[in-house]
């Protein structure tokens, strides 16, 4: 059975970094792009950033680029998302999802989310 | 990438059918034929209704079914069911391996 549980999330003042962490099971993310998809609350999704599967190359959107960076563990089967420079606006629910098929167009396994806030 | 445009709610009774639109532009839903829907439950994490505009996967019902015109795509649910009422996002694929969502529709199922 696939699984993926996120981690990491916290509270954080602005302009700090914090690691999310999403643990895979039931696949090996070695054959599988990954992503991160975050919410704000009550607002809806945003695609946030994805990884090859052989790691290689790494995609962000506009609003997070030069901050956050998606790397993963194939020993640990495990994707983080490192984020540095946190804004208000980063305040968001951030799932960890498993890409579909290529290209990265849906998602068909989520995490259970990772809740950040940062506020000072 | 402007967010898709999806209406902010809708309604039905139990046994309707209702259709939520999804508008895009000519970079995303025009261009690809790579539209997805999810459905989230409030505190629940989002979940793969369609992909591929109209592509169902495994356990899915086919109550639930999707379609593209043009830059709008639409999900169509068949014989509402009370466990229908949820919000619901569509997605687009928007090229350069990055992805668009629209903002939520909220269902409720009177």
């Amino acid at each position: 059975e696939v699984q993926l549980v996120d981690s990491g999330g916290d509270s954080v003042q602005p302009g700090g970094s914090l690691r999310l962490s999403c643990a895979a099971s039931g696949f090996s993310i070695r054959n599988y792009w990954m992503s991160w998809v975050r919410q704000a609350p009550g607002k809806g999704l945003e695609w946030v950033a994805s990884i090859k599967e052989d790691g290689g190359n790494q995609y962000y959107a506009g609003s997070v680029k030069g901050r956050f960076t998606v790397s993963r563990d194939l020993a640990k089967n495990s994707v983080y998302l490192q984020m540095n420079s946190l804004r208000a606006e980063d305040t968001a629910t951030y799932y960890c999802a498993k890409v579909g098929q290529i290209p990265a167009a849906h998602f068909d396994y989520w995490g259970q989310g990772a809740l950040v806030t940062v506020s000072s | 990438q402007s967010a898709l445009t999806q209406p902010r709610s809708v309604s039905g009774s139990p046994g309707q059918s209702v259709t939520i639109s999804c508008t895009g532009s000519r970079s995303d839903v025009g261009a690809y034929n790579f539209v997805s829907w999810y459905q989230q439950h409030p505190g629940k994490a989002p979940k793969l209704m369609i992909y591929d505009v109209s592509e169902r996967p495994s356990g899915v019902p086919d109550r639930f079914s999707g379609s593209k015109s043009g830059n709008s795509a639409s999900l169509t649910i068949f014989g509402l069911q009370v466990e229908d009422e949820a919000d619901y996002f569509c997605c687009s694929y928007a090229g350069s391996h990055t992805v668009v969502f629209g903002g939520g529709t909220r269902l409720t199922v009177l």
